[in-house]
């Protein structure tokens, strides 16, 4: 079946530390999308990516990474200068004008 | 004014009632409009996309006032699955594809 796969489910980062969360899908989608949420503030973008080799900050991108190297994987990483990761990361890709397909999300806690 | 505003709820209701939701959005320039659902700590799932002329997806309504720019979903003949939260989603205009998410409204069916 077709879909979109985040890993790690659970993430623990420690102080000072950078983790890289993985989203892979084989919709054939072009553009993917990083969104955050945290209780009480909605999905907020981080970065997305309309094409391979091409991305663009979203709201919240400072403390983030990202590479677009090929159509089926666009990985997220968070870096020590993000100051508060403790979040639910959504990864998700649309096709045409329908709406998002999401992964099922990892929760990164800071330890 | 936030871009898209929704009321958080709770909503409580019985099994079998109708509950109706609404959203308000502040860009009138807003091309596409979409309801998902979302289960506590899980992904969004798309529910339905909002089309001008109304759409009906069995016991759910979604209808559009462009003029008022709001959205609405209504729901029939509640079941306990669908509690949740219900999230409103404008799409701005541009190439991004940029989704602006309302925070969402929680439904609770009770037996």
């Amino acid at each position: 079946d077709g879909g979109i796969t985040q890993s790690p489910k659970y993430l623990f980062r420690k102080e000072g530390q950078n983790v890289t969360l993985s989203c892979e899908q084989n919709l054939n989608h072009d553009a993917m999308y990083w969104y955050r949420q945290d209780p009480g503030q909605g999905l907020r973008l981080i970065y997305y990516s309309q094409i391979v080799n091409d991305f663009q900050k979203g709201d919240i991108a400072e403390g983030y990474s990202v590479s677009r190297e090929k159509k089926e994987s666009f990985p997220l990483t968070v870096t020590s200068a993000q100051k508060n990761p403790t979040a639910f990361y959504l990864c998700a890709s649309i096709a045409g004008t329908t709406g998002y397909t999401f992964g099922s999300g990892t929760r990164l806690t800071v330890v | 004014r936030k871009e898209v505003e929704q009321d958080p709820g709770p909503f409580n209701v019985p099994e079998g009632a109708t509950v109706a939701f609404n959203c308000t959005y502040s860009n009138s320039a807003s091309q596409s409009f979409f309801w998902y659902r979302q289960d506590c700590r899980k992904e969004p799932k798309l529910l339905m996309s909002v089309y001008s002329s109304g759409n009906e997806d069995g016991r759910f309504t979604a209808q559009l006032n462009r003029a008022s720019q709001y959205i609405s979903l209504l729901i029939r003949d509640s079941k306990l699955s669908d509690s949740a939260t219900y999230l409103c989603v404008v799409s701005n205009a541009g190439n991004n594809r940029k989704l602006i998410w309302g925070l969402g409204t929680s439904l609770a069916v009770n037996p």
